[in-house]
């Protein structure tokens, strides 16, 4: 099974650039990776999905180098409402969402 | 559209009794799956089901059960409570069954809290 590792908390100041980092070194052929973002008692709210190269909406980038084996969530300019945890995902076979342990993010003033 | 909801938001039971949970998915979304979220545990996922039958399942227990409606509304069942059981529970829908890109939109969880 697919399974992926971050780094479990990260501090950044308003305004700066975040980069979280996720290792999914047994991902496979099919599998693309999806980054939720959740705030405390709510439910995950989907960020961005990609499968190779770099993605980008209007609030995150991804980026995936060739081999796949990890990807890096990029949060431009954060605020304080970015404070949550961002979990980044690897659907296994059936597809079931495992997630893992997240990234608790905060944002300081 | 409305999103996923879910009732109640917030249930206290003893142990050993039984609860029912219920998931409105967004208006045309078919699949829904059920989540259980602890401090210790994280996200686990419960099971899928899509068109009224279950497609994937966790490692949960037997006491753990669901089902799924015609209009796709589910409800998640558990039996003879544990102290364990205190969580939030999420529901999420997805427009079809789930494949390795479909985003699921998650609802507001209800709060379980077993004394």
């Amino acid at each position: 099974l697919a399974k992926t590792t971050q780094p479990i908390s990260m501090d950044s100041y308003e305004g700066q650039e975040v980069n979280i980092t996720c290792s999914h070194n047994n991902i496979a052929t099919n599998d693309y990776i999806t980054w939720y973002q959740q705030f405390p008692s709510q439910g995950p709210r989907f960020i961005i999905q990609g499968y190779k190269t770099k993605v980008t909406n209007e609030v995150a980038s991804l980026f995936i180098p060739a081999d796949r084996k990890s990807s890096t969530l990029s949060l431009p300019r954060v605020s304080l409402s970015d404070t949550a945890v961002y979990y980044c995902l690897v659907y296994n076979q059936g597809g079931k969402l495992i997630f893992g342990q997240g990234t608790e993010l905060s944002v300081k003033p | 559209k409305a999103g996923v909801t879910q009732t109640p938001r917030y249930l206290i039971k003893t142990r050993g009794q039984q609860v029912t949970l219920s998931c409105s998915p967004i208006s045309g979304h078919r699949s829904v799956s059920w989540y259980q979220q602890t401090p210790g545990q994280g996200l686990q996922f419960l099971f899928e089901y899509f068109s009224e039958t279950q497609r994937n399942k966790g490692n949960f227990p037997g006491r753990f059960s669901g089902r799924q409606f015609s209009n796709s509304r589910s409800e998640m069942n558990v039996s003879t409570l544990e102290l364990g059981d205190s969580a939030l529970y999420l529901c999420a829908s997805s427009p079809r069954e789930l494949g390795t890109t479909d985003t699921q939109y998650f609802g507001p969880g209800t709060r379980l809290t077993v004394l």
